[in-house]
């Protein structure tokens, strides 16, 4: 199976802060790798497929890079509302995902 | 705009078996490409596949859950249901169901849109 990891696991940041988070991944996945937002009691939102592809009403502050193993998210100016639990999954093999990463004021 | 509705029983006996179904309104369930899967959530955990109905007819399931999981699609309710045998503890969590997409340009894929979510409880 292949294993998806995400650093960090927690991250503590203010608004307008530029926010990375990495996914590693245990083998090579191309760029089959999507970024999933979640807030509390809420169900997972895609925000980017194919590593880099923003999904249709997503703001553009969100973007991916990567390919292969190493992946990245970033936020360039934090807002408010974003302030949640993100998700890297691979769609190469199966589909694993990541552990999270706590996103907190 | 697609919309995606989990419903079933919110506790499970031990050794049970968990059934739930999503109901999709705002599309055809067999429009496409596309595909179909339940996702978890243990509670104050991250998220698990449990397996996923590709348009073809075959199946992908977790391999930490297969033997205990079937998913099917009922095209005239426009619904694909979870079944679960010999639920325990462990299997207490957060269901999702979710339309898998795959690119038509490519196997490219994701789960997008996403039901809200239904937590089933296992104990006696």
């Amino acid at each position: 199976d292949i294993q998806m990891t995400q650093s960090p696991s927690s991250l503590s940041a203010s608004v307008g802060d530029r926010v990375t988070i990495t996914c590693r991944a245990s083998q090579s996945i191309s760029r089959y790798l999507n970024w999933y937002q979640q807030k509390p009691g809420k169900a997972p939102k895609l925000l980017i497929f194919a590593a880099s592809t923003l999904q249709s009403g997503v703001p553009s502050r969100f973007s991916g890079s990567g390919s292969g193993t190493e992946f990245t998210l970033t936020i360039s100016s934090l807002q408010p509302e974003d302030f949640a639990c993100y998700y890297c999954q691979q769609s190469y093999n199966s589909y694993t995902f990541g552990q999270g990463t706590k996103l907190e004021i | 705009q697609l919309q995606l509705q989990e419903s079933g029983p919110g506790l499970v006996k031990p050794s049970e078996t968990l059934s739930l179904f999503c109901t999709v309104s705002g599309g055809s369930i067999s429009n496409g490409n596309n595909s179909w899967g339940w996702i978890r959530q243990p509670p104050g955990k991250g998220l698990e596949l449990i397996g996923t109905m590709y348009y073809s007819g075959m199946t992908h399931y977790n391999p930490t859950l297969r033997g205990r999981v079937t998913i099917s699609v009922d095209t005239p309710k426009n619904q694909f249901s979870l079944k679960l045998t010999s639920a325990t503890a462990a299997d207490t969590a957060v269901y999702y169901c979710a339309r898998h997409l795959i690119a038509a340009a490519g196997p490219y894929n994701w789960f997008d849109p996403w039901g809200q979510g239904t937590l089933v409880t296992v104990s006696s």
